[in-house]
């Protein structure tokens, strides 16, 4: 089955770059989606189909994937970024939602 | 704007059932797939079930198959969880969520506590 590995935290300055991973062990041509959560609070769609980014959501937000692992990129992190984001794919095979275990993001 | 408010969670013994709701306005809910996705304390994000536009195709989770039953009932756009045998593993907030592009999830509400009796 699907699974997808996020690491549990990552830290960034204000102004700096980050980066969070997400391994799959299955990635084929499918998207790779990303949630932002803040405490509290309903997760919020930050990227969907690996790139685009839903109205709303800053141009500082980014996302590739190559070969089995995808990653979301803040540029220019902001303290309002700091807050647990998750990956999801979604498998046509046994018609499944998979979310990853989620990073909290800490702007120091 | 999009609007999805869940309803019916509290406090249950194990064992018992719980049916939970999800109120739809702000879009045409009858060609939307739907989810509904949980969160236990201080954990990650769980899919656990999701339906087609017309509620003729649903999907579970293995942990909660044979357990839970998504359904909708387009003419009062309102989406359901119906959870039967419930386990105090079941302890989560749980979210509808609308299908968006690619698989994703592109609406959440606000979740609904569900909660276990000692």
């Amino acid at each position: 089955s699907y699974v997808l590995t996020q690491p549990p935290s990552v830290s960034v300055a204000p102004g700096k770059t980050a980066t969070i991973s997400c391994g799959g062990n299955m990635f084929g041509s499918e998207g790779v989606h990303w949630y932002q959560q803040k405490p509290g609070q309903a997760p919020v769609q930050v990227l969907y189909s690996t790139s685009d980014r839903p109205s709303g959501i800053p141009e500082r937000f980014s996302g590739s994937k190559s070969g089995n692992m995808a990653a979301l990129t803040i540029s220019s992190v902001e303290a309002g970024d700091e807050a647990d984001y998750y990956c999801q794919i979604w498998d046509s095979l046994v018609h499944h939602l998979v979310f990853g275990g989620g990073t909290k993001l800490t702007v120091l | 704007q999009v609007y999805l408010v869940e309803s019916g969670g509290g406090v249950v013994q194990p064992g018992r059932s719980l049916r939970l709701s999800c109120a739809a306005s702000g879009f045409t809910f009858a060609i939307s797939a739907m989810h509904w996705v949980r969160q236990a304390p201080g954990k990650g994000l769980e899919w656990v079930a999701g339906i087609s536009h017309d509620g003729t195709e649903d999907n579970y989770a293995d942990s909660v198959k044979g357990r839970f039953t998504i359904s909708r009932d387009n003419s009062r756009k309102t989406l359901f969880l119906e959870m039967n045998s419930l386990r105090p593993d079941d302890t989560a907030v749980y979210f509808c969520a609308r299908d968006g592009a690619g698989g994703s999830l592109d609406s959440w509400g606000q979740g609904t506590l569900v909660t276990f009796s000692s």
